[in-house]
């Protein structure tokens, strides 16, 4: 069964502080895709990151990094640094390669920066 | 500006009036999808459609229609909405690739969404 796990309901930290937000994900499949979404308080979904099971290398963009651990079937999301803009709700996905190409969320990690 | 665009953004209706949530994209994606999202219960696929007048069931359409009459537009279609169609709607496009049966389908861009009250 294809199935995303964001264990953390809700993190709180103090700007500046880093913070990691974990992703765990079952699939039979041997070629599947992840993805991290960004959903702020405005309420629209925004695309971060995509990834592909044949490509276990982090990722870096700015503050943000992903750590895609096959082994343990993790994709794991760091910010750094974070700013209070980073708060919202953060939903790791995977993509269900039948014929729906429906993306399975996870419950999502309601971020919260602290000034 | 490549983008999905939603309408209406909020809506209030009563129970039983039909209404259209349109949803159009101007990056000729061939897959289109609408999700709800629901608190405790995260985004479940609606309908989705592969191209111009191919669309299927997702894992929640009961009540709800879509067309695919053209590339660029997917509305979704509440016959006779109820209480319990009260959600958030997004609607999401990507690009196909491959031929088909491997096709895969790129990122899924979406929609700013929809809040739909329906009392």
């Amino acid at each position: 069964a294809q199935k995303v796990t964001q264990a953390q309901t809700e993190i709180s930290v103090v700007e500046k502080e880093d913070v990691t937000l974990d992703c765990v994900y079952e699939t039979r499949d041997t070629t599947y895709y992840l993805f991290w979404y960004k959903q702020p308080p405005s309420g629209e979904l925004v695309f971060l990151i995509r990834r592909n099971s044949f490509d276990e290398q982090n990722e870096i963009s700015g503050r943000y990094s992903w750590n895609f651990q096959k082994s343990t079937s993790s994709f794991n999301f760091t910010i750094t640094a974070s700013q209070v803009v980073d708060s919202a709700v953060y939903f790791c996905a995977l993509l269900w390669m039948d014929s729906s190409y429906k993306l399975i969320f996870g419950s999502g990690t309601r971020l919260l920066v602290r000034p | 500006e490549a983008q999905v665009t939603q309408n209406p953004r909020y809506l209030i209706t009563v129970t039983g009036k039909k209404l259209t949530v349109t949803c159009s994209q101007n990056m000729n994606h061939e897959y289109m999808s609408w999700y709800r999202q629901d608190p405790g219960l995260g985004l479940r696929q609606i309908y989705y459609s592969m191209n111009v007048e191919v669309t299927d069931k997702g894992d929640v359409p009961e009540g709800y229609k879509v067309s695919r009459k053209e590339k660029r537009n997917f509305p979704l279609i509440l016959e006779s909405p109820s209480p319990n169609q009260t959600s958030l709607y997004f609607c999401a496009s990507s690009l196909m690739r491959g031929r088909s049966p491997g096709f895969i389908t790129d990122t899924q861009y979406f929609g700013p969404g929809t809040r739909l009250t329906v009392l």
